[in-house]
């Protein structure tokens, strides 16, 4: 079955920026999505088409895609980012959705 | 504002069927969008399920299609899963969404708060 492959954990400083990647061989014909999860919660979506922004997600959040990988990057890390995070896209017919392996976020 | 509410049972025993709704408010599902099930193993990740359009109209992950029924109910603003024959595998917190599509793949904007549903005896 299709896979979205995500490093399973990043960490990073207060004030510094974070890279998350997602691998997947359909991604350069698909969009890409983005959702922040913190613990006991729904999951939020951060990011839509590739690097679109929802109304009331902070700017610092961005998104970007460069082949057969998507990055989403959070500039300037609050402590509030401390969440896990996922990508999701389609399976390679385009048919159904598929979640990313999921990102931890650790901010020192 | 869309607001999405699931209920049902919390345990349900191996072998047997589980059941949750979704109550929708803030929106009439006879307006259109797909709307769909994601579950999440604890402490692991996320898995749709599959999804529905207010004619009834469904498609399902493949690898759960044999034991998925999904069902709306446009009068009282409502959908529902039917899961059957769980394992403790099932065991996870189950989430309803409103799905969207741009551009050929679909998303999840608006999300219920889960409800955890554990399969044991």
């Amino acid at each position: 079955s299709y896979e979205l492959t995500q490093p399973p954990s990043v960490s990073v400083s207060p004030g510094q920026t974070a890279r998350i990647t997602c691998s997947g061989d359909a991604l350069p014909k698909q969009y890409a999505y983005w959702y922040q999860q913190k613990p006991g919660q729904a999951p939020v979506l951060v990011i839509y088409k590739d690097s679109e922004r929802p109304s009331g997600i902070p700017e610092r959040f961005s998104g970007s895609s460069s082949g057969t990988t998507v990055t989403l990057t959070i500039s300037g890390v609050q402590a509030e980012d401390e969440a896990d995070y996922y990508c999701q896209s389609a399976d390679s017919s385009g048919t159904y959705p598929v979640f990313g392996t999921g990102t931890k976020v650790t901010v020192l | 504002q869309v607001q999405l509410q699931e209920s049902g049972p919390g345990l349900v025993k191996p072998s047997e069927t589980l059941s949750l709704t979704c109550a929708v408010s803030g929106y009439s599902i006879s307006s259109g969008y797909y709307w769909g099930w994601i579950r999440q193993p604890p402490g692991k990740g996320l898995e749709w399920i599959g999804s529905i359009y207010h004619s009834g109209s469904t498609y399902y992950n493949p690898s759960l299609k044999s034991r998925v029924t999904i069902s709306v109910d446009t009068s009282k603003n409502q959908f529902s899963l039917k899961l059957s024959s769980v394992t403790a595998a099932d065991t996870a917190v189950y989430y309803c969404a409103r799905v969207r599509n741009d551009g050929g793949v679909v998303y999840f904007d608006y999300w219920g708060q889960g409800t955890l549903v554990t399969v044991s005896s």
